[in-house]
């Protein structure tokens, strides 16, 4: 595909359920993040990829969030035991290398958490 | 802390108006500051971007004007249409460093009244 996808669109999960969430990015693109985007905020950084080394994880808020990269394309970020409070979009961007390259989003995952 | 602050919260126009978007940043190792637009389920796309080695970038109907003395950039939208009502994000980052993020303000919700 042209663009980032990300699947599932939408998940509901009961508190205390583990979730995982994927991203694909465009192909070829180095750098990857992660950011969480609370309803009517802006995006707030989660984590950031090169290739298959998570180079900044400083945003996770909690041990309860894991994110992976293993073959520097696909990444999965994980929640576990998952609170009310992690309900968000989760949105995941990818560019070709740098900050300065333009960030391509996709179009979220909305977690809801019961 | 903030350390993008966006204003205001909303913004109503006519048709063929020009809204102004504010933003103010506090830490000045930023040097990348673009724009981002958001329409109601979807991610965020990039609209115009602009580095502080510039006062003023345009690109068709979107203009950035940047104030590095003052720390702070606006998005003007020239002629703005009703399809122009999103949601707009300003946002900044800081090349190298060893993290990539973008730091987003918090979002104005445009309505452009027919």
């Amino acid at each position: 595909g042209a663009g980032v996808s990300q699947s599932p669109r939408y998940k509901v999960a009961k508190r205390g359920q583990d979730v995982a969430l994927r991203c694909d990015p465009i192909s070829g693109h180095v750098s990857l993040f992660w950011y969480q985007q609370a309803l009517g905020q802006g995006p707030e950084f989660l984590t950031y990829f090169q290739n298959e080394a998570q180079l900044d994880k400083s945003g996770l808020p909690s041990d309860r969030f894991f994110a992976e990269r293993p073959e520097g394309s696909v990444s999965t970020l994980k929640i576990q035991r998952t609170q009310q409070e992690d309900s968000a979009v989760y949105l995941c961007a990818s560019s070709l290398n740098s900050a300065t390259d333009t960030q391509y989003f996709g179009p979220g995952t909305r977690l809801t958490v019961l | 802390q903030q350390q993008v602050k966006q204003s205001p919260q909303s913004l109503i126009v006519q048709k063929g108006g020009i809204p102004i978007i504010n933003c103010a940043y506090e830490n000045t190792a930023f040097d990348y500051f673009p724009w981002y637009q958001q329409f109601p389920g979807k991610g965020p796309a990039l609209l115009i971007a602009i580095r502080p080695d510039v006062s003023e970038k345009k690109e068709g109907r979107f203009t950035i004007s940047f104030n590095k003395s003052a720390k702070q950039f606006s998005l003007h939208i020239m002629d703005s249409q009703p399809g122009d009502s999103a949601t707009y994000f300003c946002a900044a980052s800081a090349e190298g460093g060893g993290s990539e993020k973008l730091v987003f303000g918090k979002g104005t919700k445009l309505t452009v009244n027919p």
